[in-house]
């Protein structure tokens, strides 16, 4: 049983370009979540996903941006590359029935120079 | 808004000690979640405890077990018989039950411990 598998695994972008980040969900879960864990810090929210459809979005300039597909797998786009936006992107799946049973993937590392 | 804290940037515990990290939060909120997770260098969030705050009785997993004061919005977590595999960042995150898995995550800044042989 797989879980969430998120790619790339590193990414390196330059300030101002766009970069798309995915996520499959564990085997039997239909909710998608995005965090952004800066260095150093706590993973903070982006916005979660459940039948394609934004459900909750945290405090992120619409730069970030998000698509859920009908086999439940996401994407997280960023717009106009900050340095800032360097940091670690995790996803994390969840069956929207149940109130708990988060499984989070590995994330992608990504880099902004 | 609610928020978390950890107070404790790193720790240290000799291999097969216990060792306590605290944790500290503010809702207003009466129904929640809490939850601490490991994150190895593999990057990856593992669930260690959860607790749900109508249940007086705290939570245990092996050699995991929290200490969940509800009135003074406190959630320590205590790790018996210290292992060299426990070394790793743990977060404290809690979240308000809307009922399934509607809500986000709130982490706290992260303890790392660290396990000497």
């Amino acid at each position: 049983d797989a879980g969430v598998t998120q790619s790339p695994t590193h990414l390196i972008k330059t300030r101002g370009q766009q970069v798309t980040l995915r996520c499959s969900p564990k085997s039997g879960h239909d909710t998608v979540s995005w965090y952004q864990q800066a260095l150093g810090q706590g993973p903070q929210f982006i916005f979660q996903y459940y039948e394609e459809e934004e459900r909750q979005r945290g405090n992120f300039p619409d730069r970030f941006s998000g698509h859920q597909f009908p086999n439940y797998s996401s994407e997280l786009n960023v717009n106009a590359l900050l340095l800032g936006d360097s940091a670690l992107y995790l996803c994390a799946s969840s069956r929207q029935a149940r109130s708990y049973g988060y499984t989070f993937g590995s994330g992608t590392r990504l880099t902004v120079v | 808004a609610q928020t978390v804290t950890q107070s404790q940037p790193e720790m240290s515990v000799q291999e097969a000690e216990t060792v306590t990290l605290s944790c500290t939060y503010d809702t207003s909120e009466s129904d929640y979640y809490l939850f601490w997770y490991k994150q190895p260098p593999s990057r990856q969030m593992i669930l260690v405890i959860r607790q749900e705050a109508y249940k007086q009785q705290n939570a245990t997993e092996n050699r995991f077990s929290v200490n969940f004061q509800k009135a003074a919005k406190s959630f320590s977590l205590k790790i018996s018989d210290s292992q060299l595999g426990d070394a790793a960042m743990y977060f404290c995150a809690y979240r308000k039950n809307y009922g399934g898995s509607q809500g986000n995550l709130i982490f706290g800044k992260g303890t790392k411990l660290s396990v000497k042989p």
